[in-house]
């Protein structure tokens, strides 16, 4: 199993609503990345995490509350947000440790649409 | 992390060479260059990536100047597969954990 699998692929969400954005990686990684793309420009690093310990925050607003439950798994969830959240979430895994690599590899993305 | 600039946009047409500049003019000795690509509607994938010397795998070489100041990323046969945005990114191999993307390279295929 080599991919990134990100769920639900498309989300509609008023702002008062709460929801979550999951991301599953089966490759053994220790390292997962949320990213925020809009559109027609690059994606923006939110979240790191490494060996399920938040490493890297990019003063990210608190109505996204990442968790990474276990080596497989990375949650981001959403309370409160605003039309401009709007845009596709990526995540992204890579491996630590002995044998690790400078790769990335990303899933597909949530695009999220907050009314 | 050092700054990479690349031209908005090119065109090439299909089962024809595509070069592909970048410009990292304030790049470090300890700076990798990296290129990924963004096809519609996906996440980023890895192209290769190098540090001094020029590199070839399945997908693409990467042509890196003596002076490390530029490199470019070759790909020896576009097909219309190939239409996406192509990144170009510097990284410390150790220890740093962010990508930093920048602008970006929309390659349009013509058939």
């Amino acid at each position: 199993d080599t991919e990134v699998t990100q769920t639900p692929k498309h989300l509609v969400m008023g702002m008062t609503n709460k929801k979550s954005l999951k991301c599953e990686q089966h490759m053994g990684h220790r390292a997962m990345y949320w990213y925020k793309q809009k559109a027609k420009k690059p994606p923006e690093l939110m979240f790191v995490y490494s060996y399920e310990k938040l490493s890297i925050n990019e003063s990210v607003p608190s109505r996204f509350s990442p968790e990474c439950p276990n080596s497989s798994l990375l949650n981001l969830h959403l309370h409160a947000l605003q039309p401009e959240d709007s845009a596709l979430y990526l995540c992204a895994s890579r491996p630590l440790g002995l044998g690790g690599t400078d790769t990335q590899y990303f899933g597909p993305g949530t695009r999220l649409t907050v009314l | 992390d050092a700054k990479t600039t690349q031209p908005n946009s090119m065109e090439s047409n299909e089962e024809e060479p595509v070069h592909l500049p970048c410009n990292h003019s304030t790049i470090s000795g300890t700076d990798y260059i990296h290129w990924y690509r963004q096809l519609p509607s996906q996440g980023p994938e890895y192209v290769i990536h190098g540090l001094t010397s020029n590199v070839n795998n399945r997908m693409a070489s990467l042509a890196i100047a003596e002076d490390r100041k530029s490199s470019t990323l070759i790909l020896h046969r576009a097909t219309l597969r190939d239409a996406a945005v192509y990144y170009c990114i510097l990284r410390l191999i150790q220890g740093a954990q962010k990508l930093v993307f920048g602008q970006g390279t929309r390659l349009t295929i013509n058939p």
